[in-house]
């Protein structure tokens, strides 16, 4: 099994340009997370999705933030545009028996 | 709403020592409880998971962890780390059932002296 799959794993960019984050669950997990993690507010859940549907987006900061799961084995997280308290590791989980797997995570450096 | 504290932020544990990080959640009904291990740059791992049953759960690495309701507690122990150990510890919990996102302490980091 080889775990849920994140790309990059690092990205840097500049001010006001656009970000796209994908995640590539397990096989048979049917809900997906997106985390943010930062050294101020820790980890945080931004967005998650059951069965390919959005449920809960609460946490997603601004509408700068859109996030997509157009599949049950691939989701995007897009920042647009990119600020540079946008910096900071974004994971994405799914699930399976109640149980979050979480990815290697993105380091995303925005100057 | 649901809130998890891990008050120490650091913690300091010669070789061989035991440990004991500590976790306190604030949730109306019983919640899942979890504890995930980050080494630095690495993503989060699963140590142990509780939901139900036997208060006293077992995880991987020699780690356990103890529920006590009473205390709204589920503190993390290993009778002897090692230096391997060394390591951001969080501690999360979400609603029974699991439908919802995690809501993660701050982390304690564990540094393991020789």
């Amino acid at each position: 099994d080889a775990g849920v799959i994140q790309s990059p794993r690092h990205e840097v960019t500049e001010m006001g340009q656009e970000v796209t984050l994908r995640c590539k669950p397990i096989s048979g997990h049917n809900s997906l997370f997106w985390y943010r993690q930062t050294m101020m507010r820790g980890l945080e859940l931004l967005i998650y999705f059951n069965n390919n549907v959005p449920i809960d987006d609460s946490g997603m900061p601004e509408d700068r933030f859109s996030a997509k799961m157009p599949n049950a084995s691939f989701s995007t997280l897009k920042i647009q545009p990119s600020e540079p308290r946008d910096s900071a590791v974004y994971f994405c989980a799914s699930t399976q028996s109640d149980t979050q797997y979480f990815g290697p995570g993105t380091r995303l450096t925005v100057l | 709403a649901q809130s998890v504290t891990q008050p120490d932020i650091h913690i300091t544990v010669s070789e061989g020592a035991s440990l004991e990080l500590r976790c306190n959640y604030s949730y109306g009904a019983t919640p899942y409880l979890f504890w995930y291990v980050q080494s630095p740059g690495q993503g989060l791992q699963l140590l142990l998971k509780y939901f139900s049953g036997d208060t006293l759960v077992q995880g991987i690495k020699g780690f356990e962890a103890e529920f006590k309701r009473s205390q709204s507690s589920f503190n993390l122990r290993k009778p002897s780390v090692h230096w391997s150990d060394a390591a951001e510890y969080f501690c999360a919990v979400v609603e029974s059932g699991g439908a919802d996102g995690l809501t993660f302490g701050k982390g304690t980091h564990l540094i393991i002296q020789p």
